[in-house]
């Protein structure tokens, strides 16, 4: 367990739908991170926060936008969903400096997009 | 070119083998390293972590970092097919923010 929580695991929704993912950092972590991975495919890099301010961006789609809270929980909304939105999104968070320190995943959320 | 490069496999060994997986890198700016191992979908699981050049252990498994290369490496001994995964070599820059940046990740298949 490495202590990033995410939810829900599992997601099943229509096409322009809108849903949210939450994630719950580990205890003390500062930055979250999000990222995609569609079927066999690698990690895609889409938003990172550091104490509630967004930091870098990837290749996120403008229908997709994120938060960080001040008690440092994220959230990732997808709208407008398209077939091709289907993926697992993994959370991930790390202490300290953005610049340092190791980055630990949560399970992850399956967005399945019918 | 990517940043990262990291060949996708599939690499099978027998039950009991070294594992020796690598990563090349082209951007001298990354100096922090990690490895992930990740399960059919499942989160990415850290392995090993390191800073410098030169080798660190832990347990069945080591990592080495050649940074005059741009080289990195992670071997498992004694394989098991508990092993059989993705494995992902990962580095960060050390800039104001810190890019990560992961290699498409290696498919492992351990046979009994």
């Amino acid at each position: 367990d490495s202590g990033v929580t995410q939810t829900p695991k599992h997601l099943i929704t229509a096409t322009g739908q809108r849903v949210t993912l939450r994630c719950s950092p580990r205890s003390g972590d500062l930055s979250v991170y999000w990222y995609q991975q569609s079927l066999d495919q690698g990690l895609q890099f889409l938003i990172q926060y550091y104490n509630g301010e967004e930091r870098a961006k990837g290749n996120i789609l403008e229908r997709f936008s994120a938060q960080q809270f001040p008690d440092l929980h994220s959230e990732l909304n997808l709208s407008s969903l398209e077939l091709g939105d289907s993926a697992l999104y993994f959370c991930a968070s790390k202490r300290g400096a953005p610049n340092t320190g190791e980055l630990f995943f949560g399970e992850g959320s399956r967005l399945t997009v019918l | 070119q990517k940043e990262v490069e990291q060949d996708p496999g599939p690499l099978s060994v027998p039950e009991g083998a070294i594992v020796s997986l690598n990563c090349t890198y082209s951007n001298s700016a990354f100096q922090y390293f990690m490895w992930y191992r990740q399960y059919s979908r499942k989160g990415p699981e850290l392995l090993m972590y390191t800073y410098s050049s030169g080798n660190k252990e832990d347990g069945r498994f080591t990592a080495q970092v050649d940074k005059s290369s741009k080289y990195i490496s992670l071997f498992i001994r004694d394989s098991q097919p508990s092993d059989s995964a993705t494995y992902l070599c990962a580095m960060i820059t050390t800039d104001s923010w810190g890019k990560f940046q992961f290699g498409a990740g290696t498919q492992v298949v351990v046979t009994p």
